[in-house]
Formats: structure tokens, sequence, C-alpha cells
């Protein structure tokens, strides 16, 4: 059984604020890490997918990193907004077809 | 909007009963995806079929089956439905069938189990 854990699960920030949270993930038969944005009354919807060890993607003021040797990804939030405001959620594929998902970090940003 | 839809939006049933979730996924994606999503727990992979062969299987009860059609939409049955089974699920799809692609979800349907 693969465990998947983010932290925190979860954070209130003011607006202009930048932050990040971190998602760990088993190392052994490592395939792909995917960052999802989840609003409320809303689907997840893709943010990030991630390979290789020292991958950096961004997408905005979004951006990710990611560590496979060691079993974690950072995704970072620059200047939040409160329309940043959402559960942010990582999931690890290894080796196989299926996503393990962590069980979120809800991300609060007061305007 | 993904482009997966899903029917019905709410379904609202009782114990012992049998209902029948429906995805349409992405125009051109062959994979789709079902996910659980209960009070208590994150979400949570239940099946994966890919131009109509089942390719993975994660923690699906024995109660509950799916398929995806040749016109590739794929159905979720769910029987003896139990209390605990009330839950938000959503139907994923993605081009391809491996891990590599990002999944495009559509709005889910939220089970209740009275």
């Amino acid at each position: 059984i693969l465990n998947v854990e983010q932290s925190p699960q979860s954070l209130h920030v003011q607006e202009g604020d930048s932050t990040n949270f971190t998602c760990s993930f088993p190392s052994s038969n490592f395939y792909a890490l995917h960052w999802y944005r989840w609003e409320t009354a809303k689907s997840p919807e893709a943010l990030f997918v991630m390979t290789l060890n020292g991958d950096e993607k961004k997408k905005g003021r979004i951006s990710a990193t990611l560590n496979t040797k060691e079993g974690y990804s950072y995704l970072y939030i620059k200047g939040s907004q409160p329309e940043d405001s959402a559960t942010y959620l990582c999931a690890s594929n290894n080796a196989g077809n299926m996503l393990t998902f962590g069980g979120g970090t809800r991300l609060m940003v007061k305007p | 909007d993904s482009g997966v839809t899903q029917t019905p939006k709410h379904l609202i049933t009782a114990t012992g009963q049998r209902v029948t979730l429906r995805c349409s996924p992405r125009s051109g994606d062959l994979s789709v995806y079902w996910y659980q999503q209960s009070l208590d727990q994150g979400l949570q992979f239940l099946i994966q079929y890919y131009n109509g062969e089942e390719r993975a299987k994660g923690n699906i009860l024995e109660r509950f089956s799916a398929q995806q059609f040749p016109d590739l939409h794929s159905e979720l049955n769910l029987s003896s439905l139990e209390l605990g089974d009330s839950a938000l699920y959503f139907c994923a799809s993605s081009s391809l069938a491996g891990g590599l692609n990002e999944q495009f979800f559509g709005p889910g349907t939220r089970l209740t189990v009275l």
C-alpha cells in the first residue's frame, strides 16, 4: 500500500504572501507525480505532471519541484491571491496506471 | 469545463438498492478512471478502463462493477448499497493508459444512501 502524505493539511495566508506545501511519496518504482487544484464545488484540475528527478515546472505564479530519490515534491505559490484558495492535491504513480492521492492541502487566502 | 460529463449529478437511494453512474470521457480520450471521495478519506482510485478493457483495479468492492462501452462511455454499477457507500464519485479521462498523462475530471456524482 502506497502512502502519499501532504503537509500542512490546511494553511491560511494573507493576499500577497508566498507559500509552499509538501507532498511526500514512495520513491520505489516511481513513475510520475501529479499535482491537482480542487476548488470548492468544482472538480480537480491538473496543474502539473512531473517525472524526472530535479524537474521544475511553472504555470503563472505556481511552480513545483520534484525529488524522486528522496520522494518529495514542493508546490510554491508566489504572491497568493484570493482566487488561489483551493485544495491542492498531489498523486503518485508508482509503476502502474493507478494514482494514489494524498489528503490534500487546503489553502485559504485572505484579502 | 473539462469536457468529461457525469450523470446524474445527485442520487439519493436506500440501503440495499442498486444504482448506475454514467461517465462520458473527453472527446478522443480512451482511458476512463473512477474514484470515490468519502468524507473521511481522500480520493480513492477504484478502477480504470482503456479502450473497453479493464486496465487497473484499486480498492473497488466486489459489490461494485464497471464497464466501458464501444462508444467509450463508462458506467459504474453499485449494488447492495450500504450507508458507507455515500460519497462523491468522480470519473476522469485521459488520452492514454499510462500514468504520465494528466487526468481530466468530471463534475462528480454525489450519492447519498439513506
